[in-house]
């Protein structure tokens, strides 16, 4: 089956700086790759995701990369905020139906003023 | 459009004793997830419901846990009995195939 690793496990940054994620999936026929962000006491919210068949996709400050050849894929934040700091997981599926998402063991970002 | 309903926020239960949990989904979304998240740790499936139907419980510790969902909505996941390693938040999760939108979740202490 598929799983997915996640580094690093903590991140610190000053506000305003980059911070990037990356995890690796072993599954190649994983096609969707989903980031969530998850605040204390809240369940995991969608921020952003890719499918197989682009490269990279952006949002604002946010943005992901995706290498199938080598099986990873990255979350990148740019202009950090305090109020970016949250714990974010990286997730992978076959996109088949009955399939279900299989999660990295997240990363705990802190963002400093 | 309304979230992801649980419910309870927080149970703090024995060891042996039994707990129910409870899930309404997205009004639409036929599949139905749950989630265990032990502290520090990303979201592991338990099960996936696909309308009535249950479409993987392979990680679902079967003589402990239970999960019903009835009519395709609502959804019930039980624990008889509890371990101490149970303590973990349980989360909910509807979508369509391949999209999780989950719920706060369940906080669960078991002493």
């Amino acid at each position: 089956g598929e799983n997915v690793e996640q580094h690093p496990s903590t991140l610190s940054v000053q506000e305003g700086d980059s911070a990037v994620i990356k995890c690796t999936y072993s599954d190649s026929a994983s096609n969707y790759f989903p980031w969530y962000k998850q605040e204390l006491g809240k369940g995991p919210q969608l921020i952003i995701d890719i499918r197989s068949n682009v490269g990279e996709k952006k949002d604002q400050r946010i943005a992901v990369t995706l290498n199938k050849t080598a099986k990873h894929f990255s979350l990148h934040i740019t202009e950090t905020q305090p109020e970016d700091s949250a714990v974010y997981f990286c997730a992978a599926s076959n996109g088949q139906a009955g399939t279900a998402l299989i999660f990295g063991k997240g990363t705990t970002l802190s963002v400093s003023s | 459009e309304a979230g992801v309903a649980q419910s309870p926020r927080y149970k703090i239960i024995e060891k042996r004793q039994s707990v129910a949990f409870w899930c309404n989904p997205i009004s639409g979304h036929a599949t139905l997830y749950w989630y265990q998240q032990i502290l520090g740790q990303g979201p592991k499936l338990l099960i996936q419901f696909q309308n009535n139907g249950v479409v993987d419980d392979s990680q679902l510790p079967k003589d402990r846990f239970s999960a019903e969902r009835l009519k395709g909505v609502d959804s019930t996941l039980k624990i008889q009995p509890a371990k101490l390693e149970d303590s973990a938040v349980y989360l909910c999760a509807g979508g369509q195939p391949r999209e999780a939108f989950f719920g706060q979740g369940t906080r669960l202490t078991v002493v």
